[in-house]
């Protein structure tokens, strides 16, 4: 079966500071991977997808970029954490071989101090 | 207008109750429907997925589409305190490649 892993859990970091986050599936090949921001009493706000190794589709321009580097990996990175950074991040992948619903990651919730 | 609306709640039941959970839409192109429960500090679940009009059960959960109202439902029988959590729906389109979700609707299921 098919399982996605996502760390940290949680995450405090200083305003300034650099960010990346490491979410990686297995018992799949080529999975559609996806990045999402979840803010409290809202929707998911989807931030980068990729339909496979390097090739990346932003949602949103922000101070955010996502990575690729191999087929099941996804990493969400940033240069410089602003304090609106702050949030709930989630990592979904979902079958790349036909119509499939997305299947999520536990998060990752990050503090902006 | 929001492609997605989900009142947020919360709804409040008593255990063993009927939980009636809705969604409605704009784009009438959405063919694929979804639910997903998400437990406080946790990812959404995928619960019941579902194609076009009609209705799908799986134990106490039966997911209904109404695309000619633009409109969908999750109904929980015989509601437990387990059940409480954040419901969202989510839709997407015949390619699949973008999803919409809903704001969540949060429930509360008391013993």
């Amino acid at each position: 079966s098919q399982t996605i892993h996502q760390w940290p859990a949680t995450l405090v970091q200083p305003v300034g500071s650099p960010l990346s986050l490491e979410c990686t599936v297995e018992g799949t090949s080529n999975p559609n991977l996806y990045w999402y921001r979840q803010a409290a009493g809202r929707g998911l706000q989807l931030l980068f997808y990729s339909v496979g190794i390097g090739q990346i589709s932003s949602e949103v321009p922000q101070n955010l970029s996502a990575s690729r580097p191999q087929d099941r990996q996804f990493i969400l990175s940033s240069k410089k954490l602003l304090l609106s950074d702050s949030g709930f991040y989630l990592c979904a992948w979902s079958s790349s071989q036909g119509p499939q619903p997305q299947h999520f990651g536990d998060g990752t919730r990050l503090s902006i101090l | 207008q929001k492609e997605v609306e989900q009142d947020p709640g919360p709804l409040s039941v008593p255990e063993g109750a009927i939980v009636s959970l809705n969604c409605t839409y704009s784009n009438s192109a959405f063919q694929y429907f979804m639910w997903y429960r998400q437990y406080s500090r946790k990812g959404p679940e995928l619960l019941m997925y579902t194609y076009s009009s009609g209705n799908k059960e799986d134990g106490r959960f039966t997911a209904q589409v109404d695309k000619s109202s633009k409109y969908i439902s999750l109904f929980i029988r015989d509601s437990q305190p387990s059940d409480s959590a954040t419901y969202l729906c989510a839709m997407a389109n015949y390619n699949f490649n973008k999803f919409y979700f809903g704001s969540g609707t949060k429930l509360n299921v008391k013993p």
